[in-house]
C-alpha cells in the first residue's frame, strides 16, 4: 500500500472548518483513500473513504485532487469533540484478494486540536 | 447497537500469568483482528481471522495466540505475558469480503500492564 504524509499537528478554532491535508504521491490507480480518527486512546473510528471523486457524509467531506496525489479531509464546523488524531490511509480494496484487502496500516496521523 | 466489545478494559498482571482478552462483535462480521498500540509505533496488527476456524499472523504475533470458534468471538491469549506486552490493545471487525468497503469497527481498547 502507498505511503502517506500528514502534518504532525494542527489547530482549529471551534466552529471553523478544519482542513486536514494528506499527501499520497505514490498512490496506485486501485488504491482508495481512507480517513480514521482516534479520540484520546479510544478505538479508531472510520470517517470516510474515496477513490477519485469527492465524497461527503454526515461527518466530513473528502476532497481528492485530480491526480490523486493528495487529499484533504474537511470537518465543516469543528467542535471540541473533534479534537483527535486523524489518520489518512491508502489501500487496495478487492473482493477476492485475500487478507491483504483488510490490512490498514496506521501511520502517526495529525493531531487536531480544536480551540475554544 | 452495533459494537465491538472488549474485556477487560484495564488489567494489571504479573509476568508469566496467563491471561485472555475477550472480543465480541454483534454485527455478524466475518473478519476480525487484533492490534496493539504503543507510543511512537502506531497501531500494529497482531493476528487476524477471515472467518470461523481461519486465523493468521499479523505483523507482531510473537507471544500471542488467538482462536475463532464462533463468528462473534475472537479472544486474544497471552500464555506467558512479559513486560514488553504492556500495551493498549484493540479488537476490530469488518464485513465480509464481498461487501468490504474497508470500514473497520474498533472496540474501546484494553489497557494491559505486565509487571
Amino acid at each position: 500500500d502507498a505511503k502517506t504524509t500528514q502534518p504532525p499537528s494542527m489547530d482549529c478554532a471551534e466552529g471553523r472548518a478544519a482542513n486536514l491535508p494528506c499527501n499520497h504521491s505514490t498512490i496506485s490507480g486501485n488504491e482508495y483513500v481512507y480517513w480514521y480518527r482516534q479520540i484520546h486512546s479510544q478505538g479508531p473510528q472510520y470517517i470516510i473513504h474515496g477513490l477519485k471523486n469527492n465524497e461527503t457524509n454526515e461527518m466530513a467531506s473528502l476532497i481528492i485532487t485530480e491526480d490523486r496525489k493528495s487529499s484533504t479531509l474537511i470537518l465543516p464546523h469543528a467542535t471540541l469533540r473533534d479534537t483527535a488524531v486523524y489518520y489518512c490511509i491508502v489501500r487496495v480494496v478487492e473482493s477476492y484478494s485475500g487478507a491483504g484487502s483488510y490490512q490498514l496500516t496506521f501511520g502517526k496521523g495529525t493531531k487536531l486540536s480544536v480551540i475554544p | 447497537e452495533a459494537q465491538v466489545t472488549q474485556n477487560p478494559r484495564y488489567l494489571i498482571t504479573v509476568t508469566g500469568k496467563k491471561l485472555t482478552v475477550t472480543c465480541s462483535q454483534n454485527m455478524n462480521h466475518e473478519y476480525m483482528s487484533w492490534y496493539r498500540q504503543d507510543p511512537g509505533l502506531g497501531l500494529r496488527q497482531i493476528y487476524y481471522s477471515m472467518n470461523v476456524e481461519v486465523t493468521d499472523k499479523g505483523d507482531v504475533p510473537e507471544g500471542y495466540k488467538v482462536s475463532r470458534k464462533e463468528k462473534r468471538n475472537f479472544p486474544l491469549i497471552l500464555e506467558s505475558p512479559s513486560p514488553n506486552q504492556t500495551s493498549l490493545y484493540f479488537c476490530a471487525s469488518s464485513r465480509d469480503r464481498d461487501k468490504n468497503t474497508g470500514e473497520l469497527f474498533f472496540g474501546e481498547g484494553s489497557r494491559l500492564t505486565v509487571l
